[in-house]
């Protein structure tokens, strides 16, 4: 079966640390690209952070609310993708999904991360 | 950054007609070396993930009924249900996957009238 399980989501305070993860399983997980999109309570969809596979370069963008903040990365040996996530702050309040894909085809079910005093 | 804009907000729709939801890119996701649009819709039910309907604005995926169908091209998209079900009841998204950042639209609630 195809599938991506985040855990790692916690409450923090603001201006505090947290790292996620996703492992992945079904797939060719060191071929994928992968994502990290939120969704703060109630509101829409927003992608924060993109890494594409090795033997497509690697390449990692982020979406500029997260830039210089969060940290993405992944180890395939383990089928593991990361998000180190610094600084936090309360509008980082959101259920973070992994994806994978140029195209979202696969999303885990999320995990939620709380920013609060 | 490509804005994505949706309209309606909602929209309620009797079962069995037909639902439509538009969607605007602020420019255009068409890629002339491919020839193919840059956009995706999904669908969000109450506390799931997303679920990916449609890619390359038109291409249904695998396990997707036929009454999804996506067109459109450049900077404007539909996505249709042919004959809404009540399990159709969510909320549905398109996204640009053209350039970074990749955007998603604000969404469109659709419900049963």
């Amino acid at each position: 079966e195809v599938q991506l399980v985040e855990f790692g989501g916690d409450l923090v305070k603001p201006g505090g640390s947290l790292r996620l993860s996703c492992v992945g399983s079904g797939f060719i997980f060191s071929n994928a690209w992968l994502s990290w999109v939120r969704q703060a309570p109630g509101k829409g969809l927003e992608w924060v952070v993109r890494i594409k596979s090795e033997p497509d370069g690697g390449t990692i963008d982020y979406a500029a609310p997260v830039k210089g903040r969060f940290t993405i990365s992944r180890d395939d040996s383990k089928n593991m993708l990361y998000l180190q996530m610094n600084s936090l702050n309360t509008e980082d309040t959101a259920m973070y999904y992994c994806a994978t894909g140029q195209v979202f085809d696969i999303w885990g079910q999320g995990t939620m991360v709380t920013v609060s005093s | 950054d490509i804005v994505m804009t949706q309209s309606p907000d909602s929209l309620a729709v009797s079962l069995g007609e037909r639902a439509t939801i538009n969607c605007k890119s602020s420019q255009s996701v068409f890629h002339n070396s491919n020839h193919k649009n840059y956009l995706a819709w999904y669908q969000q039910k109450p506390g799931q993930p997303p679920n990916l309907l449609i890619s390359w604005a038109s291409t249904r995926e695998s396990g997707v009924p036929d009454r999804f169908s996506g067109s459109g091209s450049g900077t404007d998209f539909t996505l249709t249900i042919s004959s809404l079900q009540a399990e159709d009841v969510a909320v549905y998204y398109c996204q640009q996957y053209y350039s970074i950042p990749l955007t998603f639209g604000p969404g469109t609630k659709v419900d049963i009238k």
